[in-house]
């Protein structure tokens, strides 16, 4: 069965740090792999998303992630955080599965940024 | 915005009533979905529609009922909720096919917060 573990359920940054939110999956096959946000009362925000190619995708905002194979990561990274940074963010993998993408989120990390 | 909106944003109702919400996607997209998102808790696909037809249901209740009249409009009605039914429901779409299209992007609304009493 698919997963995605998000260890962390809190990570503090101080602004200006770089910061890393983290990510490891277990699917069979090639994982499709996303990052979103969600900031306070709103719906999820798409950042990012591995399919095939560069291990290292760009995406909104500045934010960036690494897809490590041997280690079934994908974690979440930004050179210098912002305190408007500061969200829950969600991993997710993706299946296609009777003609649709299926999403399998994890649980999720909050992302705090102090001034 | 992403293309995609919900009505009510939020919903206060008791556990005899019937309501429903409302989704609508702006984006072209041949696939539909609802999330039950709770506290502490990873997000939950309940419903999939795709070109219309369901092809999931996630063990959800009875007491939940999905609607897809069309590609651009998903309901999902409510009777005889639960307080444990209390929750933030997001809508999704995508574009859903064969190859490179199998693996696109869902776009979420801002949600509904559900109350019930």
């Amino acid at each position: 069965a698919q997963s995605v573990a998000q260890p962390e359920d809190q990570v503090n940054v101080a602004e200006g740090n770089p910061l890393t939110v983290k990510c490891t999956y277990s699917v069979s096959g090639n994982p499709y792999l996303f990052w979103y946000v969600q900031y306070p009362n709103r719906g999820l925000q798409f950042l990012l998303k591995y399919i095939t190619g560069d291990n290292l995708v760009k995406g909104s905002y500045g934010f960036e992630a690494e897809f490590n194979k041997s280690q079934t990561s994908f974690h979440l990274k930004k050179p210098s955080a912002l305190v408007s940074d500061s969200a829950l963010y969600f991993c997710a993998v993706s299946s296609n599965s009777g003609g649709y993408n299926k999403l399998i989120f994890g649980a999720g990390t909050r992302l705090a940024v102090h001034p | 915005e992403t293309g995609v909106t919900q009505t009510p944003r939020h919903l206060v109702m008791g556990m005899t009533n019937k309501k429903s919400l409302k989704c609508e996607q702006h984006l072209g997209h041949n696939a539909m979905y609802w999330y039950k998102q709770s506290a502490k808790k990873p997000l939950e696909l309940m419903f999939v529609y795709s070109l219309e037809e369901r092809v999931e249901n996630n063990s959800v209740p009875s007491r939940f009922s999905p609607e897809c009249p069309n590609s651009s409009h998903l309901f999902l009605h409510l009777h005889t909720l639960q307080p444990e039914d209390s929750a933030l429901y997001l809508c999704a779409s995508s574009q859903v096919g064969r190859g490179p299209l199998a693996q696109e992007t869902q776009y979420f609304g801002p949600g509904t917060r559900l109350l019930v009493l």
